[in-house]
């Protein structure tokens, strides 16, 4: 199975908004809505951002939000924070009963 | 609330199998909807899903690690376990357990903090 695609990385100011986008198959992020998100600082154990796509579990801030659409998964960001400096990574359930991350995204805050 | 620690060598020699495992504390493993799983990171790469298992010794593995994993549990003394063998330096990376929720949040929720295993001789 191969990773799912995300850009090397995005940059943007505090306060804007940035996206990041996941691009896979139509066997995994194509198939089900069981796509994640997980923020990565360097040495800590990555965090669960966004599930089902879509939803925020608890305690994570409502400028976290996602979209899917047929084999491309989004990731947005609003009102960006120097905390939000991380990698980030996004997971797909497979066809074949698998799980595969994508390659990550290292966002930086300007 | 679950939290997971991984344990074991951090240095492996080429060849040999490296061992690591995840202790469980917080609540029972015989609770709770979870895949017990294994993911890694190499240095200076992404994420690569390892394997999972279920409580019942039900697994699923990475199809490009399949042949050299294993994955076991042990529900009595709360811990799940990593096998992989015929090590190469490829295999170099922070270890980190994590479980899999797949029926609240079909998300991998609670992550361990990881284990840097270097393979060298």
């Amino acid at each position: 199975q191969s990773a799912l695609t995300q850009p090397a990385s995005v940059s943007g100011s505090p306060g804007q908004s940035i996206t990041i986008s996941c691009t896979g198959t139509s066997s995994d992020v194509g198939a089900y809505i069981y796509v994640s998100w997980y923020r990565h600082h360097p040495g800590k154990a990555p965090k669960l951002m966004l599930y089902d796509a879509i939803k925020r579990p608890s305690g994570v801030s409502d400028r976290f939000s996602g979209s899917k659409s047929d084999n491309t998964a989004s990731l947005t960001i609003s009102g960006l924070q120097a905390e939000d400096e991380a990698d980030y990574y996004c997971a797909s359930y497979t066809r074949s009963s698998t799980w595969v991350f994508g390659g990550g995204t290292k966002l930086t805050v300007l | 609330q679950v939290q997971l620690q991984e344990s074991g060598p951090g240095l492996v020699k080429p060849s040999q199998t490296l061992s690591l495992t995840c202790t469980v504390s917080g609540d029972s493993m015989n609770s709770g909807s979870y895949y017990w799983s294994w993911v890694r990171q190499p240095a200076g790469k992404g994420l690569e899903w390892i394997g999972r298992i279920y409580i019942s010794g039900t697994t699923s593995y990475n199809p490009s690690l399949k042949s050299r994993v294993t994955i076991s549990v042990d529900t009595s003394k709360n811990q799940f376990s990593l096998n992989l063998s015929s090590v190469t330096a490829a295999d170099t990376a922070v270890y980190y357990c994590a479980t899999y929720d797949y029926v609240w949040t079909n998300a991998f929720e609670i992550w361990g903090q990881g284990a840097m295993v270097t393979v060298s001789s």
